[in-house]
C-alpha cells in the first residue's frame, strides 16, 4: 500500500454516461496528480494540484473536469468519452513546494477505465 | 521527443543475471527517478538520485548519473522472477510559464526475468 487509494478500480461507461474517479491520499501531501496511461504509450500527465491550486492542464480536452476540494482529494469527472480515451488513470501524490513539484511520487493503483 | 527515454524497450534474462536499463534527457535537472509498474498496477518508486551525485545504491539496485552524458543507468543485480516489470526513469521539466518543475515519465523498459 502506498498511501493513494482510487475509486473504483475498474469502470466502464458508454459514451453518454457521466462518472466520476476519486482518489485519496493519507500521506499528509499538498501535490496531487492525474496521469493517463494508453498502451505502448509514456505515462501522460493530465493535471496537477499544488495545494490544491491546479498548476498544470496539460492540454486535455474539456470532457475531462478535474476537481481538488482538499489536499487529500482529487476527483475527475468524466462526460461523453471516446473509445480512445480508454486507459489506465493514475493519480498520485508528493510533498508540494513552492519551487518546484519534482519530488518522490506516490501513485494509487489506477482504474482501469474502458469506453464502449 | 520525450524528455526521459529507456532503452531498450524490452529486456528478457535468465533469473540469476545483471539487468541493466538506460535513461537518457534532454535538458538540464534537479533529480532523476526510478520507478516500477507491475502490469495494470501503479508505479512505486524506488530511487532518487540528485544532480550532484554519481551513484547510488539500494539493495539490489544501483543507479548511476552522468550529467555529462545526460544519461543515467539503472542495474538490477542477481534478478528474479519477481523483479518482472515495467521500468521508468523521470526527470523534471518545465510548467508551461509558471517557473515551477513537474516530473515526466519516459516510456518504460519491459523486464522479464525468466525463472
Amino acid at each position: 500500500e502506498t498511501g493513494v487509494t482510487q475509486t473504483p478500480r475498474h469502470l466502464v461507461m458508454g459514451m453518454t454516461n457521466k462518472k466520476s474517479l476519486k482518489c485519496e491520499q493519507h500521506l499528509g501531501h499538498n501535490a496531487m496528480y492525474w496521469y493517463k496511461q494508453s498502451a505502448k504509450k509514456p505515462l501522460e500527465l493530465m493535471f496537477v494540484y499544488n495545494f490544491k491550486e491546479q498548476t498544470e492542464n496539460n492540454s486535455v480536452p474539456s470532457r475531462f473536469s478535474p476537481e481538488c476540494p482538499n489536499s487529500s482529494h482529487l476527483f475527475l469527472h468524466l462526460h461523453t468519452l471516446q473509445p480512445e480515451d480508454s486507459a489506465l488513470y493514475l493519480c498520485a501524490s508528493s510533498q508540494g513546494t513552492s519551487g518546484g513539484l519534482y519530488n518522490e511520487q506516490f501513485f494509487g493503483p489506477g482504474t482501469r477505465l474502458t469506453v464502449l | 521527443s520525450q524528455q526521459g527515454e529507456e532503452d531498450p524497450q524490452a529486456l528478457s534474462i535468465q533469473e540469476g543475471e545483471n539487468a541493466t536499463m538506460n535513461c537518457s534527457y534532454k535538458t538540464s535537472i534537479n533529480n532523476l527517478q526510478w520507478y516500477r509498474q507491475n502490469s495494470g498496477r501503479g508505479l512505486v518508486h524506488l530511487i532518487l538520485i540528485r544532480s550532484n551525485e554519481r551513484e547510488k545504491h539500494s539493495g539490489r539496485l544501483r543507479v548511476t548519473l552522468d550529467t555529462s552524458k545526460k544519461s543515467s543507468s539503472l542495474l538490477i543485480t542477481a534478478s528474479r522472477a519477481a523483479d518482472t516489470a515495467s521500468y521508468f526513469c523521470a526527470t523534471a521539466r518545465a510548467i508551461g510559464d509558471t517557473g515551477r518543475r513537474a516530473l515526466t515519465f519516459g516510456s518504460g523498459t519491459r523486464l522479464q526475468v525468466q525463472p
